[in-house]
């Protein structure tokens, strides 16, 4: 069964702060994995893609990895501000289907 | 591009009564997903349409749920007749081929069943 974790569940940091989120993922086969950031009651922001052949993206102050051996990609945000406050989900394509972890909400205090 | 749309945005509704979520997809893309998001479950995937035909229904819970894609740029989830437990945000995402260019999705259709 393919099966995403992301850990953690929650986070929070003081502004400033660089961070981690991780992402674990069952299924090694993966197409591609992407990063969404979700704001409370809206709808899905795509941040960073990253295709099975590639080992990173960075875009501004984030760094997605991804180590398809292990199974594993983190999310790397970069002297974090209060605006980065958001739920942050990873999903894994297996061709057509995206399957989704649970999701970090993290909190950035000023 | 305007990206994904949907409509309506929140819906209430009294059991038992037809439900019709909308989905224009982006120009271009020929697949279009619709999942289903709830505090319990998270983001699941119900359906999934390439080149307008079904590909996998088998995330879709009952048979009172059905989707159709009649054109490229058009698609609709409905549940007939609604529950209370169906209460949840319903997204659709579309994307190009296999999704290597990633998936774009709208801004979702909060539903309410009282």
């Amino acid at each position: 069964k393919q099966e995403v974790t992301q850990i953690p569940a929650a986070l929070s940091v003081p502004e400033g702060e660089n961070l981690v989120l991780n992402c674990s993922f069952t299924d090694s086969a993966i197409y591609n994995l992407q990063w969404f950031r979700q704001d409370p009651g809206k709808g899905l922001t795509s941040l960073l893609l990253i295709q099975s052949s590639q080992r990173e993206q960075t875009s501004g102050r984030l760094n997605a990895s991804l180590d398809k051996s292990s199974g594993r990609s983190t999310l790397y945000i970069a002297a974090s501000q209060p605006g980065d406050s958001a739920t942050y989900l990873c999903a894994v394509g297996y061709g057509n289907k995206l399957v989704f972890g649970a999701g970090t909400i993290l909190r950035v205090k000023s | 591009d305007a990206g994904v749309i949907q409509s309506p945005r929140h819906e209430v509704t009294e059991m038992g009564q037809e439900v019709t979520l909308r989905c224009k997809p982006i120009s271009g893309h020929n697949s279009l997903f619709w999942y289903r998001q709830t505090m319990m479950r998270g983001l699941e995937l119900l359906i999934y349409f390439n080149n307008n035909v079904p590909i996998d229904d088998s995330g879709m819970p009952e048979d009172r749920f059905s989707a159709k894609m009649p054109n490229a740029s058009f698609s609709t989830l409905k549940i007939q007749p609604s529950e209370p437990r169906d209460s949840a945000v319903y997204f659709c995402a579309s994307s190009f081929g296999t999704g290597d260019a990633g998936y774009t999705f709208g801004s979702g259709t909060r539903l309410t069943v009282v």
